[in-house]
Parts: structure tokens; sequence; C-alpha cells
């Protein structure tokens, strides 16, 4: 079975920084884009980033380009997330999902059960 | 980028009525390449992270009652709940993934309640 596993949620300042992981297993993760997904409280779902199966292809809601960078490791099954110049609005539950297949233009079938991020002094 | 309209944003209906969620795109998200649309409807209940049911705008995912129904095409798609059950309280959301590159656009959700 599919199973992703996100940490490194917490408290951060406005300002401040936060890496997020998601450890990947039960399927071949170097063969598959993979995504963050987040969702403020009482909110709804915001796509973040997607990143391809071999990194050549990243892509970015332009609500957090220049200050997020998605990244993998494929030796080691995991995504990662990293989070600069976090603001009050970047206070969300972090899900990593995968997409259908492993395909860029597929429905999420797969998520984790998220890390909680907040942004506040 | 193309927006996504769920109506209404929150609905009652009576156990064992038929629930109807409506989701309209600001473009179209057919392809006239492989005639698919590139719609997907997600279950989340409180707490939990989504839950596929539909893709390809009316695929039902494996596992998921075929009380669950999608249908549209082009820019306007319905999720049909029916015999409406107490486990199916939650809120459902309609993504598109057909743009490029990717948005992923998710509407606003819709709360299903029971009446």
């Amino acid at each position: 079975d599919v199973q992703l596993v996100e940490s490194g949620g917490g408290l951060v300042k406005p300002g401040g920084s936060l890496r997020l992981s998601c450890a990947a297993s039960g399927f071949t993760f170097s063969s598959y884009t993979m995504n963050w997904v987040r969702q403020a409280p009482g909110k709804g779902l915001e796509w973040v980033s997607s990143i391809s199966s071999g990194s050549s292809y990243i892509y970015y809601a332009d609500s957090v380009k220049g200050r997020f960078a998605v990244s993998r490791d494929n030796a080691d099954n995991s995504l990662f997330l990293q989070m600069n110049s976090l603001r009050a609005e970047d206070t969300a539950v972090y899900y990593c999902a995968t997409p259908r297949g492993g395909m860029v233009t597929a429905a999420f079938d797969s998520w984790g059960q998220g890390t909680r991020v907040t942004v506040s002094s | 980028d193309i927006v996504m309209t769920q109506s209404p944003d929150s609905l009652a209906v009576s156990l064992g009525e038929r629930a109807t969620i409506n989701c309209k795109s600001s473009q179209s998200v057919l392809s006239s390449s492989n005639n698919e649309n590139y719609l997907a409807w997600y279950q989340q209940k409180p707490g939990q992270p989504p839950k596929l049911l539909i893709y390809w705008a009316s695929t039902r995912e494996s596992g998921v009652p075929d009380r669950f129904s999608g249908s549209g095409s082009g820019t306007d798609f319905t999720l049909t709940i029916s015999n409406l059950q107490a486990e199916d309280v939650a809120v459902y959301y309609c993504q598109e993934y057909y743009s490029s590159p990717p948005k992923y656009s998710f509407g606003q959700g819709t709360k299903l309640e029971i009446k």
C-alpha cells in the first residue's frame, strides 16, 4: 500500500524558515511526480508545488513562488519543501500527494495525513 | 489560470435522498487529443486528508461506492450522491488537472450535511 508520512511542521515566526519532509513507501517513488497541497484552517485546498520524477520539472503556485523550494531524494524515497520568508497566510496543514500513475496530468489518488505549519509571532 | 467554482457552498439532504453538487470551470478542461475531461472530485471528512472519488470527470476510483457518480463535460460538471448515507457527510471538492504548466486548481468546496 502507498504510504506518505509528512513531518517537519511546527510554530515559526513571520520571516522564518521551515523544511517539510514526506517519506514515501509502497510504490516506485523515483518514477512518480510528487505534489504538495496545503489547507489553511477552515479553508479549502490549495496546490503548492509539483516536482517531476527526475526533478527536471518543478512548478509552484504564484503564492509561494520565490519563497518555497521543492526537492526530492529518490535514493531515500523522500520529498521536501523548504519554506522561507514565511508569512501568516502560509499557516496551514501541508499534505504530500501522488498523482494516479505518477503522471503530471492526473488526479491525486494518495495523500499523507499532513503536517501543520503555524506562522505567528 | 482556470478558476473552479462550486455550487452550492453547502447543502443539507435527507438520508436516502440524492445530493447534487455542481462545479464550473472558467475554461474548458476537455482535451481534444484524448477526449477526456481533466476533472476530479474529492471527499474530505473532518481531520482527514482528501480522498479521491472520481477522475476523468466520471470514472469512479477503486473502492468508491457506486452511489457516487460524476458527469459533465467541457466547463460544467456534477457530482451526484444517490441514497445519501450518514457517512457521506463531508466537504466535497472539484479539481482541474488540465492546466499546463500545472496549477491543479480546486473549487472552494461544498459542505454536505444531513437534513
